[in-house]
C-alpha cells in the first residue's frame, strides 16, 4: 500500500513564476491536507480538502495561493507569482476519516526554492 | 491563541538510555494527540497517538503519557538508538471542531554512540 506521494520533490522557481505542487493521497483516503514548514520550525496548516471541496482554508494566504482536489487525479497546491518568502517545504497529508477522528499520514514533501 | 509547545528544543542522550520528550498544550478541547518523527529532508512519520479518554499508550519501544489535568504530553523512547535521532513533534487536533493538526515547535533528539 503506497503512502502519500508528492511531486516534485524539489522545485526551483524564479520570482514571479508559478509553482504547482501535486499530492496523491494514500489509497482509500479521501481527506487531504496541506502544510507548510519553514526551516527549524513546526508545520503550519494551510488547507483541508475533500474530493472537489475545500473544507477549511483558514491557513491559506489570501492572495496567490489556491488548492484543489478534483474528482480524478491528485490534489494541487498552486502558488502564483512566487516570491522569495514562499521558499519552504510543503507537505501533504491524508486521512481516511475526518481530521478529528483519524491519523494524518504525511508525504515526503516538496521543497520549493524561489530565486 | 491556543497553541501546542515543547519545553526542550534539543535533547542529547547516550545510546541505550531512555529518552523523554515533553509537550504542553493549551487547548482544553483537544481530544486527540499525535507524536511525529521527522528526519532531515523527510516528511513527518507517525509514531504513536493517544485519545483524551486514555492516559497512557504503549507501542514498540515508545510510550505516550497524557496528563489532562496539567495539559501535558510526553513521549518516552526506551533504549534509544542512533536511528532515533530526529526532530520530534507533538500535534493536537483541536477537539471536535478541529480541521487541522496544530504542531509544537519540535524537539531535536541527538543520540550519542
Amino acid at each position: 500500500n503506497a503512502g502519500v506521494m508528492q511531486n516534485p520533490r524539489h522545485l526551483v522557481r524564479r520570482r514571479g513564476q508559478e509553482a504547482r505542487l501535486r499530492c496523491s493521497p494514500m489509497k482509500g483516503h479521501s481527506h487531504v491536507y496541506w502544510y507548510r514548514q519553514l526551516p527549524e520550525e513546526g508545520l503550519k496548516f494551510m488547507v483541508y480538502l475533500q474530493k472537489e471541496n475545500i473544507i477549511d482554508e483558514s491557513g491559506m494566504p489570501k492572495e496567490r495561493f489556491s488548492a484543489e482536489f478534483p474528482k480524478e487525479g491528485p490534489s494541487i497546491l498552486r502558488i502564483q507569482q512566487v516570491v522569495r518568502g514562499d521558499s519552504a517545504a510543503y507537505f501533504c497529508a491524508s486521512s481516511k476519516d475526518r481530521p478529528n477522528t483519524d491519523t494524518q499520514y504525511f508525504g515526503p514533501g516538496t521543497r520549493l526554492t524561489v530565486l | 491563541g491556543e497553541s501546542v509547545g515543547l519545553h526542550l528544543p534539543t535533547l542529547s542522550v547516550q545510546e541505550g538510555d531512555n529518552s523523554i520528550i515533553n509537550c504542553a498544550y493549551s487547548n482544553s478541547a483537544s481530544d486527540y494527540f499525535i507524536w511525529y518523527k521527522q528526519e532531515s529532508g523527510k516528511g513527518p512519520q507517525f509514531i504513536i497517538d493517544i485519545r483524551s479518554n486514555m492516559d497512557k499508550r504503549q507501542g514498540q519501544r515508545v510510550t505516550v503519557l497524557l496528563n489532562k489535568t496539567v495539559k501535558h504530553l510526553s513521549l518516552q523512547i526506551a533504549a534509544t538508538q542512533p536511528g532515533d535521532s530526529a526532530v520530534y513533534f507533538c500535534a493536537e487536533n483541536g477537539g471536535n471542531a478541529g480541521n487541522m493538526l496544530t504542531f509544537g515547535g519540535g524537539t531535536r533528539l541527538m543520540v550519542k554512540p
